[in-house]
């Protein structure tokens, strides 16, 4: 059964203090793998696609980073603004819907 | 560009209510989809459409219908309304067949009583 977890939970971070969130997944073919930004009260806000271990993608103080079992997003000195809920999701196999499989998301604030 | 716009934003039904969710997009995407999210659930596929006149069944249909009579739109209809429903809805639109982006409106939070 394809499976998406993210950890932490939730993480609590001083303004300035680097961390990493964690995705990991169980699924068959991977398509690719997306990131995305949720704010309290909106949509889910697309921010990067990785298509095959190995690949990096930036922006701004976020890099995302793929390996064959998990990705990561890091966030290099964070700011205040970069709270939000960070949601991983997976597109696997070659279903006719493009379907999504979503991990329940880290909630990260980030404190000044 | 609006991206994916959805109406209402907020909505109160009773028990045995019913009420359609509409969605639309302005960027031309060929397939759509409608998620609702629950705390501690993640975000849920409900259907999805492939193009217009096309809808599929996702990984919680039950209770819902959808339909899709043009492109730029896809409807969600709850005929019965129940508590269980009680959620966030999303609808999100992707480009065409292929490992893409699917982009998101700005959610319906319902709640039935």
């Amino acid at each position: 059964e394809d499976q998406v977890t993210q950890s932490p939970e939730a993480l609590r971070l001083q303004e300035g203090e680097s961390s990493s969130l964690n995705c990991s997944y169980t699924v068959s073919g991977l398509r690719g793998l997306f990131w995305y930004r949720q704010d309290p009260g909106k949509g889910p806000e697309f921010l990067f696609t990785l298509y095959s271990a190995g690949e990096e993608k930036e922006k701004e103080r976020l890099k995302a980073t793929l390996t064959k079992k998990e990705s990561f997003l890091h966030i290099t000195a964070p700011k205040p603004e970069d709270s939000a809920t960070y949601l991983c999701a997976v597109q696997a196999g070659w279903n006719t819907g493009n379907q999504f499989y979503f991990g329940t998301g880290t909630s990260l604030t980030v404190i000044p | 560009n609006a991206g994916v716009t959805q109406t209402p934003k907020f909505r109160v039904l009773k028990t045995g209510q019913s009420m359609t969710l509409l969605c639309a997009q302005d960027m031309n995407h060929e397939y759509m989809y409608w998620y609702r999210q629950d705390p501690g659930m993640g975000l849920r596929l409900i259907h999805y459409s492939v193009g217009e006149g096309t809808t599929a069944k996702g990984e919680v249909p039950d209770g819902y219908n959808v339909s899709r009579l043009k492109k730029q739109n896809f409807l969600l209809g709850l005929e019965s309304a129940a508590p269980s429903q009680t959620s966030v809805y999303f609808c999100a639109s992707s480009y065409r067949q292929g490992a893409y982006e699917q982009y998101f409106g700005p959610g319906t939070r319902l709640t039935v009583t």
